[in-house]
């Protein structure tokens, strides 16, 4: 099964600090990478979403940088805020006539004040 | 902004006993319909894809006889747990693909917690 690798598992950040969360992946028929953030009890909200032929998008505080011939991307929360406290999930989507989207594991971000 | 819910939001029901959880897509209309289940601080794991008018296309391992999947209008998508057990309780969502949107992108309903005792 196509697989998408997001780490750390968890983090831990202090407010106005930089948060940094990675993907990986292995099927080079992926050409969507989105971040979803979830807070708990709620489903997944699009955060920022990238195509493989930038790498780098940015929007208000959030950065998707995408390296793809490591097949890697990742996402940065600039002057993370308490509020931003919530899990976020990478996925990645290939050309197909469903499209469908495969999820990583997910990161558990705290944000302490 | 598109907008997708979820009714019930939470469920507690008996073994044995069936289950609808209905998606709908309130300001839009969704050619597909997507069903996830969560199990706690886990991901998304996909379900089934459900296209209005035609049968769902049920993820390797999951159950169609189990999980059945209506999507009869492009904007209502039931999931029927049938003869639910302890197991199959989770967190269920759906999201909705919009037919004049972007080719990828979802949007996620806020989920339903089914308890079976």
């Amino acid at each position: 099964q196509q697989q998408v690798k997001q780490s750390p598992q968890s983090l831990i950040v202090q407010k106005g600090g930089i948060s940094i969360i990675n993907c990986a992946y292995e099927n080079t028929a992926f050409d969507y990478f989105p971040w979803y953030q979830q807070f708990p009890g709620k489903g997944p909200a699009l955060l920022i979403a990238i195509r493989p032929d930038v790498s780098e998008k940015k929007e208000g505080r959030f950065t998707i940088s995408f390296n793809k011939s490591a097949k890697q991307f990742s996402l940065h929360i600039m002057d993370s805020q308490p509020g931003d406290s919530a899990t976020y999930f990478c996925a990645a989507g290939a050309s197909g006539s469903a499209r469908q989207l495969t999820f990583g594991s997910g990161t558990q971000l705290t944000v302490l004040p | 902004g598109a907008v997708v819910s979820q009714h019930p939001s939470r469920v507690i029901c008996k073994s044995g006993t069936s289950v609808k959880i209905e998606c709908r897509s309130l300001d839009f209309q969704a050619t597909t319909m997507f069903w996830y289940r969560q199990f706690p601080k886990k991901s998304l794991m996909l379900m089934a894809t459900s296209n209005e008018g035609s049968k769902a296309t049920y993820e390797q391992g999951v159950e169609k006889d189990k999980f059945l999947i209506n999507h009869a209008s492009l904007t209502l998508s039931t999931l029927t747990v049938t003869s639910a057990h302890p197991e199959d309780s989770s967190f269920y969502i759906c999201s909705a693909r919009e037919i004049s949107g972007l080719p990828y992108e979802q949007y996620f309903g806020p989920g339903t917690r089914l308890t079976v005792t």
